[in-house]
């Protein structure tokens, strides 16, 4: 079936060690997103890619970077994990002109 | 900075119950919302969209919109105990690009449902 998936699905690791998260999609949407969602708090738009273009939340630290390298694949770098990055990472996806996003199932991070 | 707000709960219903959930937005430019389902530790499951005023039902689901008031609601009728989850409300936001759609997120009600 078309979907969204996230790999890892669970992630360790070092408290300033760089790590990667993995997004990709059989979907062929235009529209790639990256949230952020801590314990009971709401999810939290962290960047998207509208096809090749980038698009930055203003809050969103310099410590989170994103690839896309092709319409398929979205990566979302982490330079210097600090502990406050403990987090479920959620990517999600939309097609243009159509409403709904859909995500994938998210990949939990723990930074020790 | 825009705003979703919900009641965090936990909100209990008996088996067979009506859950009514609310949700309060600020972005009086927001023209689409939506509801989402999500189980403890898994993603966000979409379960309903609302982009007018009034009510829209799909099974045992009901969301209502008010615009003016800023507030979305969403009833679930014969309430399961596999309903039981946390229910986000999210708004896309008014200044997303044509053809994104950036959500702002509520914190979620979580419902349980008793059997």
């Amino acid at each position: 079936d078309a979907m969204v998936i996230q790999n890892p699905r669970y992630q360790v690791t070092q408290f300033g060690k760089p790590v990667t998260l993995s997004c990709s999609q059989t979907l062929n949407h235009n529209v790639m997103y990256w949230y952020q969602q801590k314990s009971s708090q709401a999810p939290k738009l962290l960047f998207h890619y509208y096809d090749k273009d980038f698009n930055n939340e203003a809050d969103t630290p310099d410590n989170f970077q994103s690839r896309r390298p092709n319409t398929s694949f979205c990566f979302l770098d982490i330079r210097s994990p600090g502990l406050g990055d403990a987090a479920m990472y959620l990517c999600a996806t939309s097609r243009r002109g159509v409403t709904e996003a859909f995500f994938g199932q998210g990949t939990r991070l723990t930074v020790v | 900075q825009k705003e979703v707000e919900q009641n965090s709960g936990p909100l209990s219903v008996p088996e067979g119950a009506i859950a009514s959930l609310n949700c309060t937005y600020s972005d009086r430019g927001s023209q689409s919302f939506f509801w989402y389902r999500q189980y403890s530790g898994k993603s966000p499951e979409l379960i309903m969209s609302i982009y007018s005023n009034g009510d829209k039902e799909d099974g045992r689901f009901t969301a209502q919109l008010n615009k003016a008031s800023q507030y979305v609601s969403l009833l679930i009728r014969d309430s399961q105990p596999s309903d039981s989850a946390t229910y986000l409300c999210a708004v896309n936001r008014a200044d997303s690009g044509a053809g994104s759609y950036q959500l702002t997120f509520g914190k979620g009600t979580k419902l349980s449902v008793i059997p």
